[in-house]
């Protein structure tokens, strides 16, 4: 039984830089979620889509933010122009519908700006 | 607007104490679900546990037992015997029950279970 991934696990990269981030989620589960968690503090959720369909941003996802799920598989979020403060673990998870479904994470991708 | 207040930070004890980690909860929703989830150090979060609103129920699993309380909006956890495996930061969930399932968190519990 394969669980969510998530790929790199870790990336150091220069502020300025661009950065992407892939999740595969549990390959039946038609939602996905992007959160980011940042040390001391519980994850906070971003984005979410139904199958290929995003239907909800927060605002925390600021027009560096981009998140894609093209064919309903898998997914990216790439954040351009880097800067210290996206310094994060960013988590993804996949579920079920209906709503209330239990959501299920991967191990995350750590992310350090300098 | 959905609030998960997890009033405990940090929790030290000895290995085979009894341990119990508040939650506290504050939504509009008339109908949601409360989870438990599990983040060791490798990161990932575990899910323990998910209970909904109309089911107050309390629940045991092994060592784990969960106090739901809807007067309160209170859901507690508790584990029994401690040990050192259960050391990790403990989160406490709250999902509503619409058109989406996306998750509030608390800030999370660090327990250490000392041998």
């Amino acid at each position: 039984d394969t669980g969510v991934s998530q790929d790199p696990r870790h990336k150091i990269t220069k502020r300025g830089q661009n950065v992407t981030f892939r999740c595969d989620p549990i390959s039946e589960h038609n939602r996905l979620y992007w959160y980011r968690q940042t040390l001391g503090q519980g994850p906070e959720f971003l984005t979410y889509f139904q199958n290929e369909a995003q239907l909800e941003k927060s605002r925390l996802l600021s027009d560096r933010f981009s998140a894609e799920r093209p064919k309903g598989s898998f997914s990216t979020l790439e954040i351009q122009r880097t800067e210290q403060g996206d310094s994060a673990m960013y988590l993804c998870a996949s579920s079920l519908n209906p709503s209330g479904n239990t959501i299920y994470f991967g191990e995350g991708s750590w992310l350090t700006v300098v | 607007a959905q609030k998960v207040t997890q009033a405990q930070t940090e929790i030290s004890v000895v290995e085979k104490e009894d341990v119990t980690l508040d939650c506290v909860y504050e939504t509009r929703d008339t109908t949601y679900y409360l989870f438990w989830y599990k983040q060791p150090p490798s990161g990932e979060l575990v899910f323990l546990i998910r209970r909904n609103s109309f089911d107050e129920q309390n629940e045991i699993s092994g060592r784990y037992s969960w106090n739901f309380q809807k007067s309160t909006s209170s859901f507690n956890f508790t584990i029994t015997a401690s040990q050192v495996v259960d050391s990790a930061v403990y989160f406490c969930a709250l999902s509503p029950n619409g058109a989406n399932s996306k998750l509030t968190f608390g800030k999370g519990i660090t327990l250490s279970v000392r041998p």
